[in-house]
């Protein structure tokens, strides 16, 4: 079965402080790794598709990075703005048995303190 | 606004009421998505239409929900004797496929609470 894990739960920065956070995954075969930020009370928002190993997208101050195993969302002088929950899910391949859904982790929840 | 709309944003219901939730995705996209969360938790997958039709259901969609895209427009989720158990947020989310799959854009939520 598929499964997305991310660590750390939650995640409290200092204004310009910059960390990754991280997301392991298993799936029968990949299509795609997708990354979405979400305030709370609203929903997810859509930041990142990821499909090969190696690749890497950046949007801001932020930037996510694709292994075979695991994703990495960096997050570079992260300001308060920034703080919310990022989510990271996983669909796999339809010739593997996957099917369009999209498989989510809990989140990590980040909070940048000015 | 041309981003995915949900109504209502908030539902109290008693316990074994019925309810219904309505989601217009966005409108160049024939797939959409629902998915619940409950907190703490990522969004988990109901069921998803591509047009009018449904192509897929979670075993977590219980006989007591029922989903609905007529026209291949709009989209329903009807749950029927609402339990406790029900209480979440209920999540739309739309895409489009032509050939290859676009992400899927979600909307805010509708968040249900049964009493």
């Amino acid at each position: 079965e598929d499964q997305v894990t991310q660590s750390p739960e939650a995640l409290r920065l200092q204004e310009g402080e910059s960390s990754s956070l991280n997301c392991s995954y298993t799936v029968s075969g990949l299509r795609g790794l997708f990354w979405y930020r979400q305030d709370p009370g609203k929903g997810p928002e859509f930041l990142f598709t990821l499909y090969s190993a190696g690749e890497e997208k950046e949007k801001e101050r932020l930037k996510a990075t694709l292994t075979k195993k695991e994703s990495f969302l960096h997050i570079t002088a992260p300001k308060p703005e920034d703080s919310a929950t990022y989510l990271c899910a996983v669909q796999a391949t339809l010739t593997q048995g996957g099917s369009e859904k999209l498989v989510f982790g809990k989140g990590t929840k980040l909070t940048v303190n000015p | 606004d041309t981003g995915v709309s949900q109504d209502p944003r908030h539902k109290i219901t008693k316990r074994g009421q019925n309810v219904t939730f309505r989601c217009d995705p966005i409108s160049e996209h024939n797939r959409l998505y629902w998915y619940r969360q409950t907190l703490g938790q990522g969004p988990e997958f109901l069921t998803y239409f591509q047009n009018e039709a449904q192509l897929e259901k979670s075993r977590l969609l219980s006989d007591r929900f029922s989903a609905e895209r007529p026209k291949g427009s709009f989209s329903t989720l009807e749950i029927q004797r609402t339990e406790q158990g029900d209480s979440a947020m209920y999540l739309c989310a739309s895409s489009l496929f032509v050939r290859k799959n676009t992400e899927a854009f979600f909307g805010q939520g509708t968040r249900l609470t049964v009493v």
